[in-house]
């Protein structure tokens, strides 16, 4: 079965940086793109960007296009998201997602991964 | 950049309750829209793409429809299992952007 497994959770301070992972299965990799997602406390799903698993094509929100890398392993079937310049407002639960396209604008997000809280503390 | 916006963003009902959600798009996305439901704690379940079809496994009471802008998600008979949050996403174009919920509540 499709699973995606997403590292712990992880406490920052301001102005750091967090690397998330997320190991998938039970799929073929290259085929389907990778999008994170983020859902501050109490409050509603921001889409972050998009990677393509196939040929690492990334598309990111504007907001977050300065401070967000995304980055893939195939041989691992891994996607991480990397986010620099943490801020309080940072502070979320950071959810893999697998695309049920090549690209998540081809089709919607059909698998998450359980999440990973990202706090940012002084 | 596509908005979207959910109404309600709440409602409550009775188990047995048919219940209408609305989902509006700021231009048109054909029918590039899906469905979730996330309950408190939970990733996000895929329900609904391309607007009207159903993802393999949901039940049947749930239903999609729309085209352009106007979009809905409709719960024929609302169950114990349904009291969640409900979010449309559209795929038209990048960004892909969310509506900002709503949440099913128990009257």
């Amino acid at each position: 079965q499709v699973r995606l497994m997403q590292s712990g959770a992880e406490m920052k301070k301001p102005g750091a940086s967090v690397r998330v992972s997320c190991k998938t299965s039970g799929y073929t990799f290259t085929s389907y793109g990778i999008s994170w997602v983020r859902q501050a406390p109490g409050q509603g799903l921001e889409w972050m960007g998009w990677i393509s698993t196939y040929n690492g094509d990334t598309n990111f929100a504007q907001k977050l296009q300065d401070r967000v890398t995304m980055t893939t392993e195939t041989s691992t079937t891994t996607a991480y998201m990397e986010l620099r310049g943490l801020r309080s407002d940072d502070t979320a639960v950071y959810y893999c997602a697998k695309c049920s396209a090549t690209s998540c604008h081809s089709g919607g997000i059909d698998y998450w991964g359980q999440g990973t809280l990202v706090t940012v503390s002084p | 950049d596509i908005q979207m916006t959910q109404s309600p963003s709440t409602l409550s009902a009775s188990v047995g309750d048919r219940v209408t959600i609305t989902c509006r798009a700021s231009q048109s996305i054909s029918r590039w829209l899906a469905w979730y439901q996330q309950k408190p704690g939970k990733a996000p379940k895929f329900l609904i793409y391309k607007a009207s079809n159903l993802e393999s496994g949901v039940p049947s009471r749930f239903s999609g429809s729309g085209s352009g802008t106007e979009f809905t998600l409709t719960i024929s008979s609302l169950q114990p299992d349904d009291f969640a949050t409900y979010y449309c996403q559209q795929y038209d174009s990048f960004p892909l952007s969310f509506g900002g919920g709503t949440k099913v509540e128990i009257k």
